[in-house]
């Protein structure tokens, strides 16, 4: 059974950082590209980035590009997502998916940026 | 960046009727198109991916069509658990972008 589980979120003040892990099990982790969407409360969704399998290439959305980091560790099946100089149009539940038509989702983890 | 437009933005319709939710991309994706069923406080689930194909445990009620930049998504004998907001995504060309969802409520 695949399973994504999200760890990372909550409260952060503008400017001040976060950073989002999400743990794969049940597939080839390494075979699949995996990204990070987000949903602001009561909008729809919005994809933020992009990390291909071997994790050489990464995309951003324009709104994070500069700001945020995709990463990944094949060897524990996880995607990190590094989020800097955080503002309040970042607060969101953000959740991580596999593959770039979203074969799976994680069941999100909501990120709030407020002093 | 490709633009997804859907609509409509939200829809009324009446246990067992058939709905049709549109999408048009900004310029050609060839069929890299998926629909996703999203519930509150859920994740998106996937429906149909590469436009046509129903996605393992999918019921056929959901049946999708189109290539290029014209896509619908088809929903027969609605249920009540059918109820729920459906989003679009191109995987054609980086950045995604997902439709702006399409609210399907009961009348």
């Amino acid at each position: 059974e695949v399973q994504l589980l999200q760890s990372g979120g909550g409260l952060a003040q503008p400017g001040g950082s976060l950073r989002l892990s999400c743990a794969a099990s049940g597939f080839i982790f390494s075979n699949y590209d995996m990204n990070w969407v987000r949903q602001a409360p009561g909008k729809g969704l919005e994809w933020v980035s992009n990390i291909g399998g071997r994790g050489s290439s990464a995309y951003y959305a324009d709104p994070v590009k500069g700001r945020f980091t995709i990463s990944r560790d094949n060897s524990k099946n996880t995607v990190h997502l590094q989020m800097n100089r955080l503002s309040a149009e970042d607060t969101a539940v953000y959740y991580c998916a596999s593959a770039n038509r979203g074969e799976n989702w994680g069941p999100g983890t909501l990120v709030t940026v407020s002093s | 960046d490709i633009q997804m437009t859907q609509s409509p933005s939200s829809l009324s319709a009446s246990i067992g009727d058939t709905v049709t939710i549109t999408c048009r991309a900004s310029q050609g994706i060839k069929n890299y198109l998926v629909w996703f069923q999203q519930k509150p406080g859920k994740a998106p689930k996937s429906l149909i991916y590469a436009a046509s194909i129903l996605e393992s445990g999918v019921p056929s009620k959901f049946s999708g069509s189109g290539s290029g930049t014209d896509f619908t998504l088809t929903i027969s004998s609605l249920q009540p658990e059918d109820f729920a907001t459906y989003y679009c995504q191109q995987y054609s060309i980086y950045p995604l972008s997902f439709g702006g969802g399409t609210k399907l409520e009961i009348k």
